[in-house]
C-alpha cells in the first residue's frame, strides 16, 4: 500500500544539538511539506517541496533546514537555533501542482530536554 | 488574525448525537479539506470540498462559497468517532491554512 512514512515516531533530544527527521512516501507525489502543530493551534507550514532539488520556506522556516535529492524523500533538519523546537512534526505529500491526493504521515513527536 | 476559525473548540456528544463542526474562512479559496486526527497524531482527509455537500458513510460535509463557510455533520455518533477534527482551506491551488481543530469525545 502507497502512503507516508515518518519516523521515529517519538524523539527525544538534548538542548543544542540538530536533529533530522524522516519523511519517506511511495506515492509518486511531486509535493511534499513539513508542518508543526502546537497545543492550541493550526498545523504551520515549515517548509514545502514541489519538485525534486528545490524547496520553499514556509510561515516558520526559521531554525529549520530540508533537503530534496530523491522524490520520495524530504528529511527535516530542527537545528539549534530553532527556539522552541518541541512540537508535533507532520510530513504530508501532494500530487501535482494542484491539491488532488493529500496525504499525511502519522507524525513524529519531538521532545526537546 | 487566523484565516480559518473552527467552532466549537471542544464538544462532548452522547453516542448517537448528530454532531455538527462549523469552519468559517475570510479569503477566497480554491477547496476546503475536512481532516481528522487521531489520538497518535495522524491525520487522514475525509472530504475535498469546492462547492455542495459530499457524503460518506455517516459523514457528510458541506460548503458555502458565498458565505465562507462549511459545516461537517456526523450522524449517529460513536465513540470511534472520538478524535480532532480539523478544517483546512487551500489558497492559491497549493497552499493550505488549518484551522486549529475540534477536539470530538463521544461518549458510551
Amino acid at each position: 500500500d502507497g502512503g507516508i512514512t515518518q519516523s521515529p515516531k517519538y524523539l527525544f533530544r538534548k538542548e543544542g544539538q540538530n536533529v533530522t527527521l524522516s519523511c519517506e512516501q511511495n506515492l509518486n507525489h511531486d509535493a511534499m511539506y513539513w508542518y508543526r502543530q502546537d497545543p492550541g493551534q493550526g498545523l504551520r507550514l515549515i517548509y514545502y517541496s514541489q519538485i525534486v532539488n528545490d524547496f520553499q520556506k514556509g510561515d516558520i522556516a526559521e531554525g529549520y533546514s530540508v533537503s530534496r535529492e530523491k522524490k520520495e524523500s524530504f528529511p527535516l533538519t530542527v537545528t539549534s537555533a530553532q527556539k522552541n523546537p518541541t512540537a508535533f512534526y507532520l510530513c504530508a505529500s501532494s500530487r501535482g501542482s494542484r491539491v488532488v491526493a493529500y496525504t499525511f504521515g502519522s507524525g513524529t513527536r519531538l521532545t526537546v530536554v | 488574525k487566523n484565516e480559518v476559525e473552527q467552532s466549537p473548540q471542544n464538544l462532548t456528544a452522547q453516542e448517537g448525537e448528530f454532531i455538527t463542526i462549523n469552519c468559517s474562512y475570510s479569503v477566497g479559496i480554491s477547496a476546503l479539506h475536512w481532516l481528522q486526527q487521531h489520538p497518535g497524531g495522524g491525520i487522514v482527509s475525509l472530504f475535498m470540498l469546492s462547492s455542495g455537500k459530499k457524503k460518506h458513510g455517516r459523514l457528510i460535509a458541506t460548503i458555502n462559497i458565498q458565505e465562507k463557510h462549511s459545516s461537517l455533520h456526523i450522524t449517529a455518533s460513536h465513540p470511534r468517532d472520538s478524535a480532532v477534527y480539523i478544517c483546512a482551506v487551500i489558497i492559491g491551488g497549493n497552499q493550505f491554512y488549518f484551522g486549529t481543530g475540534t477536539s470530538l469525545t463521544v461518549i458510551p
